[in-house]
């Protein structure tokens, strides 16, 4: 089955400069790739998502990269505000079971 | 106007009670989930169903009893409660299945002492 690996857990920034999350996964039939960000005490929120067949999009600050052949994909977050302090997750499914597998989440820290 | 709520927030019960948390979505959507949140944060899909129907049991104890009773609803139900069941049980929607675009409620956190 699928399995997500994401890097790194904890990643503290100065407000003002980029922040930048990794993930790999093991399905090449994976298709389907969510990014999820968790504030204290709420539930994880869809904050951008990318298919297999599109290699990078941009939502104003956040921007996603996929690498099909390496099997990885990334969050980029620019110019980043105390606000973007959260957990953010990422994912993949293949779209067959609905089934979507999590990896483990980064903690993100920005200091004002 | 909450788009997935589910009842209770907060739950602390006694070893080998049976409890339930419910779910409600006013998307309209087809699809539900039950998530399962560890203490280290690992989010692990349990169930899934599309219209009523289960599309996904994920290995999940039979102790854990989803019960849709329309597409808006899904609940879950656990009987004999263990101390690891403790965790952040989270309900969730999406308008098609495949995982994609999912809708999270804001969770209920089960204590079992």
């Amino acid at each position: 089955g699928e399995n997500v690996e994401q890097h790194p857990s904890t990643l503290s920034v100065q407000e003002g400069d980029s922040a930048v999350i990794k993930c790999t996964y093991s399905d090449s039939a994976s298709n389907y790739f969510p990014w999820y960000k968790q504030e204290l005490g709420k539930g994880p929120q869809l904050i951008i998502d990318i298919r297999s067949n599109v290699g990078e999009k941009k939502d104003q600050r956040i921007a996603v990269t996929l690498n099909k052949t390496a099997k990885h994909f990334s969050l980029h977050i620019t110019e980043t505000q105390p606000e973007d302090s959260a957990v953010y997750f990422c994912a993949a499914s293949d779209n067959q079971g609905g089934k979507l597998i999590f990896g483990q989440g980064t903690e993100l820290s920005v200091k004002p | 106007d909450t788009a997935v709520s589910q009842t209770p927030k907060y739950l602390v019960t006694q070893m080998g009670n049976d409890k339930s948390i419910k779910c409600e979505q006013n998307l309209g959507h087809d699809t539900m989930y039950w998530y399962k949140q560890d203490s280290k944060k690992f989010l692990k899909i349990m169930f899934s169903y599309n219209n009523k129907e289960l599309i996904i049991n994920e290995t999940v104890p039979n102790r854990f009893s989803p019960k849709s009773p329309d597409k808006a609803h899904l609940n879950l139900h656990i009987n004999s409660l263990e101390l690891g069941d403790s965790a952040v049980y989270f309900c969730a929607s999406s308008p098609a299945g495949g995982g994609e675009k999912l809708f999270f409620g804001s969770g209920t956190q089960l204590s079992v002492l």
